[in-house]
């Protein structure tokens, strides 16, 4: 089982659109989490940090359920900018200092 | 700050050949890591460096890769001999100490092997 785990899509949603990813990951040490954007041909960049009371940027928020090792990213009024893959990341901060990335969720927005 | 650099942008190679990508992270940042990224695969971690020392290479796939960090500074993920399936975008990453910090990411390196 992989630690980090998406749905790779793609999800295919009109603008305006509000759209939801969700992920799953297997060790319970984790103690950070993020939300990463790849665009096509380019390197991950940090969309945002994830809390543990939930947390929100503008059109984007972010939730962790630790009991249930799941985290979403919620996307409101969705932009074609927003076009691009969603890594869902963890670090642990026992054990292997790295973070780790999910296989990423492919958002298409269209007109 | 210009951000972790990585060189070459591009490499085409022919199998069998020796293939050194280079890497320099953000100045102050005490961690950098390898990762790779192929469709099948994902973002996979290869190794990652603390103060230069290597830490963790349980993602190097054989003997065939090795890296080294002489300085905090630079940084080479060396493959030797490369075979086809090492076709891929090899990213640099570095972060400054701490267990909630972003990690910035070079423009990576895309490989391929024929």
């Amino acid at each position: 089982r992989k630690e980090v785990e998406q749905d790779p899509g793609p999800f295919n949603v009109p603008e305006g659109a509000t759209v939801a990813f969700n992920c799953t990951y297997s060790n319970s040490a984790s103690q950070s989490f993020f939300w990463y954007r790849q665009d096509c041909r380019k390197e991950p960049k940090l969309l945002m940090s994830v809390y543990s009371s939930g947390n929100e940027d503008g059109r984007f928020t972010a939730q962790l359920n630790r009991a249930s090792q799941y985290i979403s990213l919620l996307i409101r009024d969705s932009k074609l900018s927003d076009s691009a893959t969603y890594l869902c990341v963890v670090n642990s901060r026992t054990g292997r200092r790295a973070l780790t990335f999910g296989s990423g969720t492919r958002l298409q927005v269209q007109p | 700050d210009a951000g972790v650099i990585q060189s070459p942008r591009h490499e085409v190679t022919e199998m069998g050949q020796e293939v050194t990508l280079r890497c320099k992270p953000i100045s102050g940042h005490d961690y950098l890591f390898w990762y790779r990224q192929t469709m099948m695969r994902g973002l996979e971690l290869l190794i990652y460096f603390n103060n230069n020392v290597p830490i963790d290479d349980s993602g190097m796939p054989e003997d065939r890769f090795s890296a080294k960090m002489p300085n905090a500074s630079f940084s080479t993920l060396k493959i030797q001999p490369s075979e086809p399936r090492d076709s891929a975008v090899y990213f640099c990453a570095s972060n400054p100490a701490g267990a909630n910090t972003e990690a910035f990411f070079g423009q990576g390196t895309r490989l391929t092997v024929v």
